[in-house]
């Protein structure tokens, strides 16, 4: 089973805008993870939140975290043609530190 | 290695036959991970070892699936009488720490190993 949806499950934008994308989780976490995954490749980690964080940055991303309504959000600012990919969250539960469980993922497509 | 090497890229069987897919992690690394992305699919879990331990196999579908990493390096998925519904991408990871909450939780994946089961 997944524990995260994201939102929206597609996205299409210009190049230089910026593209937002939610995850909605269910349970109780110790961090949420975001990958970035090219045209059915291997996965690539992004950025790591852990729950007692509010924001992250990492140079064009910037994520935030909000434990009481079990969401996070991933923006990506000034949008390039290969920031094309699908985003995925993932989490690592408080109860449970085997597993790290991912979502249903947003298709981002930046025009030229 | 460089990084986690995945072997076979594509595997095409028939149904009936056993498979055997292959992952060689990044060197050090504690924990190995396997996943089954379907298209258009977020990653599903499937099991976990840490080192050689297999600590957690409650994401394998049924008793045809297995998984060993004997040496707590190299791991293989074997499936067992291959079905139609086997057929997926089958994604393995590996991270330096034990586990998502460890310091160094995140997940370096491999290029996926196709099986198409006809």
């Amino acid at each position: 089973s997944q524990q995260g949806e994201e939102d929206p499950q597609a996205l299409s934008i210009q190049e230089g805008e910026n593209a937002t994308m939610n995850c909605s989780y269910k349970t109780s976490i110790n961090n949420l993870q975001w990958y970035r995954q090219n045209s059915g490749r291997g996965l690539v980690h992004l950025i790591l939140i852990r729950s007692n964080e509010r924001e992250k940055h990492s140079g064009r991303l910037r994520v935030t975290l909000d434990t009481s309504k079990k969401s996070s959000s991933l923006l990506i600012t000034a949008s390039r043609a290969a920031d094309t990919a699908s985003y995925f969250c993932a989490t690592a539960r408080s109860y449970n530190t085997d597993k790290l469980i991912f979502g249903t993922g947003t298709r981002l497509q930046v025009f030229p | 290695g460089a990084g986690v090497s995945q072997s076979p890229r594509y595997k095409v069987t028939k149904r009936g036959q056993d498979v055997a897919l292959r992952c060689d992690p990044i060197s050090g690394h504690v924990s190995l991970y396997w996943y089954r992305q379907a298209l258009g699919q977020g990653p599903e879990f499937l099991t976990y070892f840490n080192y050689e331990a297999q600590q957690d196999k409650s994401g394998l579908p049924n008793d045809r699936f297995s998984a060993e990493r004997p040496e707590g390096s190299i791991s293989t998925l074997t499936i067992q009488r291959t079905e139609q519904r086997d057929s997926a991408m089958y994604r393995c990871a590996s991270s330096r720490g034990a586990g998502p909450n460890s310091n160094t939780g995140e997940l370096f994946f491999g290029e996926g190993s196709r099986l198409t089961v006809l």
